[in-house]
């Protein structure tokens, strides 16, 4: 069973580019969420997307965005990047049906931004 | 608001001594769960427990044990016979009540040397 897969693994921008990150998760899962880890902050949530709509949403600022497509794969992106943005984003999904979510994520390996 | 505390930032032990890595937590819900995450260095977390507020039973899984205690608010870890290869970054997390997201602990570095 394949896992969650993330896409780009590495990628380097400059500032006031924008992003776009692809996560695909585990097949049948409908869950995915976002994690932006950096040395200072740790792990802080993005957002969360069930059946395509977002579920939760963390305190990040209007520049960070997401969506989830009929598959249930999910794409992130953050625009007019900033050198704080610089950090690993994980994904993560799990299996859910209806209700807030009590399962174990299952995450990725990440994308590492470097903004530059 | 949820808050994890994992006091503990990096712990050097000796292969095969075991070590406890602590997680104390904060929340005004009476229902939540608690995990523990493995992070290696390739960056994917791994994961190893998940408890729900209703049980405080510890578990137990080969080498690895958790405790939970609800009056103390901890849910501790422990390694028996630590190996090189349980050298990662091990998180420690919290969801509680209709929220869904994961709130993490700063994480615990642990170097298991031969």
């Amino acid at each position: 069973k394949a896992g969650v897969t993330q896409t780009p693994r590495y990628l380097i921008k400059t500032r006031g580019q924008q992003v776009t990150l692809s996560c695909s998760p585990i097949s049948g899962h409908r869950s995915v969420s976002w994690y932006q880890q950096t040395p200072g902050q740790g792990l802080q949530f993005l957002f969360e997307y069930f059946s395509e709509t977002q579920r939760n949403k963390g305190n990040f600022p209007g520049r960070f965005s997401g969506r989830q497509f009929s598959n249930s794969r999910s794409e992130m992106n953050v625009s007019t990047l900033e050198l704080g943005d610089s950090a690993l984003y994980l994904c993560a999904s799990s299996l859910e049906g209806q209700g807030w979510n009590t399962g174990e994520l299952f995450f990725g390996e990440g994308s590492r931004l470097t903004v530059l | 608001a949820q808050k994890v505390t994992q006091a503990q930032t990096e712990i050097s032990v000796v292969e095969k001594e075991d070590v406890t890595l602590d997680c104390v937590y904060e929340t005004r819900d009476t229902t939540y769960y608690l995990f523990w995450y493995k992070q290696p260095p390739s960056g994917e977390l791994v994961f190893l427990i998940r408890r729900n507020s209703f049980d405080e039973q510890n578990e137990i899984s080969g080498r690895y044990s958790w405790n939970f205690q609800k009056s103390t608010s901890s849910f501790n870890f422990t390694i028996t016979a630590s190996q090189v290869v349980d050298s990662a970054v091990y998180f420690c997390a919290l969801r509680s009540g209709a929220n869904s997201k994961l709130t993490f602990g700063k994480g615990i570095t642990l170097s298991v040397r031969p």
